[in-house]
């Protein structure tokens, strides 16, 4: 499997604009998680779903933030619109159900967010 | 809800000295614990994990850690480190029941001098 693929790797947008980071997670896996990485706040859990189903999106920072995920192989996460503080690198992981032999998250590369 | 601390942000180490990194958690059930690895302009990758079982992990590239429930600790630690070793090392926790999210760490930032 080629991993977690996420697109693009980078993105530069100006202020006000939509932006629309992909993911698309390892065959089979049941769970996805979207994380934003920032100097400040370290890595925080912005949302999750699990068989396609938001689980817990109390970690998406405003409305002007929203993720899909339409099938098991593809999410979305946007922002519009965007602001100079959404700058960040985002990632994607996905994970197993988990069962007895516990569960890691699988990561993907990567997009950093510049908003100018 | 579980929480993680990484007391130390930045470490500073020689080539061929050990070093061990520090993580402690909380949470009000029980958990299972991970430390990932992030090299430059890279993601995540899994070290270890600790699941159940013996407290002593082994993971990848010569790390282990130890889990210790009296002290709620889960340290990393590597005998003798290497130029490559250099990256930003996460602590993360999720419940074995219940919630499947993972909670990482703010990170340690491992700088290996030559």
């Amino acid at each position: 499997d080629a991993g977690v693929i996420q697109s693009p790797r980078h993105e530069v947008t100006e202020m006000g604009q939509e932006v629309t980071l992909r993911c698309k997670p390892i065959s089979g896996h049941d769970y996805l998680f979207w994380y934003r990485q920032t100097m400040m706040r370290g890595l925080e859990l912005l949302i999750y779903f699990n068989n396609n189903v938001p689980i817990d999106d109390s970690g998406m920072p405003e409305d002007r933030f929203s993720a899909k995920m339409p099938n098991a192989s593809f999410s979305t996460l946007k922002i519009q619109p965007s602001e100079p503080r959404d700058s960040a690198v985002y990632f994607c992981a996905s994970s197993l159900e988990r069962g007895s032999l516990g569960t890691e998250a699988f990561f993907g590369q990567g997009t950093r967010l510049t908003v100018v | 809800a579980q929480s993680v601390t990484q007391l130390d942000s930045q470490v500073p180490v020689f080539e061929e000295a050990p070093v061990e990194l520090r993580c402690n958690y909380s949470s009000s059930v029980s958990v299972y614990l991970f430390w990932y690895v992030q090299y430059p302009n890279q993601g995540l990758q899994l070290l270890l994990k600790y699941l159940s079982g013996s407290t002593l992990v082994k993971g990848i590239n010569g790390f282990e850690a130890e889990f210790n429930k009296s002290q709620t600790s889960f340290h990393l630690r590597k005998p003798s480190v290497h130029i490559s070793d250099t990256a930003e090392y996460f602590c993360a926790v999720s419940e074995t029941f219940g919630n499947e999210k993972l909670t990482f760490g703010t990170g340690t930032r491992l700088t290996i001098i030559p």
